[in-house]
């Protein structure tokens, strides 16, 4: 069975700070997807990224970045500079080809205060 | 361009009543997902549909749930005799293609309280 665990329930920073959303995952198949989405206050979820469990290069794209380890089964986030307008809830969520749907796991709370 | 549309936003049901979500997902996507929500949780998988085939119904809780895409493009959830277990939002997801692996787009969910 695949699974994803998020331990941080809820973060608090101040902008401008870094802030690193921790992701593990479970599955016995050797190609799986990984995804991140995040969900502001108005309740829409809104995809980040994509990743395939053969590519393992980390990905920056702006103030945003993950880090993939096969090894250690995570797939971390992280918010350089963070800003008010990154609270939101944040899902990382795990696929395997054939089966369709997205496990997510239940989300870490960020609030960024100014 | 319009993103995926669900209706009514906010539902209240008194407990033995049926209700029916509505979901419009972006013109021309092949698949279709609803999840539920329970309040502090991630979203859970409940159906999806590859045009108007429902090739997957495992997550739906009960009998009471039933999910419908007759013509391959709007989609309604319907749950009969509510119970207040079902309080919940209810999310749909399209994608363009039938890879489960395509980016999901989702909508704004529909909040459904019953009382």
């Amino acid at each position: 069975a695949q699974k994803v665990t998020q331990a941080q329930t809820e973060i608090s920073v101040v902008e401008k700070e870094d802030v690193t959303l921790d992701c593990v995952y479970e599955t016995r198949d050797t190609t799986y997807y990984l995804f991140w989405y995040k969900q502001p206050p108005s309740g829409e979820l809104v995809f980040l990224i994509r990743r395939n469990s053969f590519d393992e290069q980390n990905e920056i794209s702006g103030r945003y970045s993950w880090n993939f380890q096969k090894s250690t089964s995570s797939f971390n986030f992280t918010i350089t500079a963070s800003q008010v307008v990154d609270s939101a809830v944040y899902f990382c969520a795990l696929t395997i080809p054939n089966t369709d749907k997205l496990i997510f796991g239940t989300g870490t709370r960020l609030q960024v205060f100014p | 361009g319009a993103g995926v549309s669900q209706s009514p936003r906010y539902k209240v049901a008194k407990r033995g009543q049926d209700v029916a979500l509505r979901c419009d997902p972006i013109s021309g996507h092949v698949s279709l997902f609803w999840y539920q929500q329970a309040l502090g949780q991630g979203p859970e998988f409940l159906t999806y549909f590859q045009n108007e085939a429902q090739l997957d119904k495992s997550g739906l809780p009960s009998d009471r749930f039933f999910a419908e895409r007759p013509e391959g493009s709007v989609s309604t959830l319907k749950i009969q005799r509510t119970q207040q277990e079902d309080s919940a939002v209810y999310l749909c997801a399209s994608s363009l293609d039938q890879r489960g692996w395509d980016e999901q787009f989702f909508g704004p969910g529909t909040r459904l309280t019953v009382l």
